[in-house]
């Protein structure tokens, strides 16, 4: 099965700052990975999928990139509506699994 | 707009049972996969198992296998997870979530029904 990893397990950040969080698979994944935002007491939103494609009407101050193992998120200027907890998952083999999560909070 | 409505936690004792529901409206169910995902509490997300659009595949988490049962109704738009042998470590929020076209990712989620395996 393939494990997930990301890095920080929590940041501490600023409104305005850039933000990046990184994700590693325990073996290649292509590009099949995947960003979500939740915030206490709601569902986790999609932001990116295919490693770097912005889901519909989510801003473009968030970014994905990578590919094989390794992938990141970024934030360019950080909103208030932005502090959440952030998710990678993969896909391969018709199963996923998650990141144990990144959580963004005021500095 | 996609709408996604779960059903059927509730308190369940140590190796009961439980069946979860979930009904989909605002797209045609029987185009997507399908899947359910779970929180503990205070925990990060768990992919539990994916469903086909026929049915006819289902993959799962180890955790599991031989306990945990999908199946879906496409004339009713609905997706159930009929939960046997329940341990104290599937307490959790269960969100039924639709997958995206490329079979990848979740594009849309439930609020989610929580289960309590408790005694």
């Amino acid at each position: 099965d393939i494990q997930m990893t990301q890095s920080p397990s929590t940041l501490s950040a600023s409104v305005g700052d850039r933000v990046t969080i990184t994700c590693r698979a325990s073996q290649s994944v292509s590009r099949w990975l995947a960003w979500y935002q939740q915030k206490p007491g709601k569902a986790p939103k999609l932001l990116i999928y295919e490693a770097s494609t912005l889901q519909t009407g989510v801003p473009s101050r968030f970014s994905g990139s990578g590919s094989g193992p390794e992938f990141t998120l970024t934030i360019n200027s950080l909103q208030p509506d932005d502090f959440a907890t952030y998710y990678c998952q993969q896909y391969n083999s018709f199963s996923f699994t998650f990141g144990p999560g990144t959580k963004v909070d005021i500095k | 707009e996609v709408q996604l409505v779960e059903s059927g936690g509730g308190l369940v004792q140590p190796g009961g049972s439980s069946r979860l529901s979930c009904v989909g409206t605002g797209f045609t169910f029987s185009r997507y996969w399908m899947s359910w995902v779970r929180q503990a509490p205070g925990k990060g997300l768990e992919w539990v198992v994916n469903i086909k659009q026929d049915g006819s595949e289902k993959y799962y988490v180890d955790s599991v296998k031989g306990r945990f049962t999908v199946s879906r109704d496409n004339a009713k738009n609905s997706l159930f997870l009929q939960m046997n042998s329940l341990r104290a470590e599937d307490t959790a929020l269960y969100f039924c979530a639709r997958v995206d076209d490329y079979g990848t990712a979740v594009d849309s989620w439930g609020q989610g029904t929580q289960v309590t395996v408790s005694s």
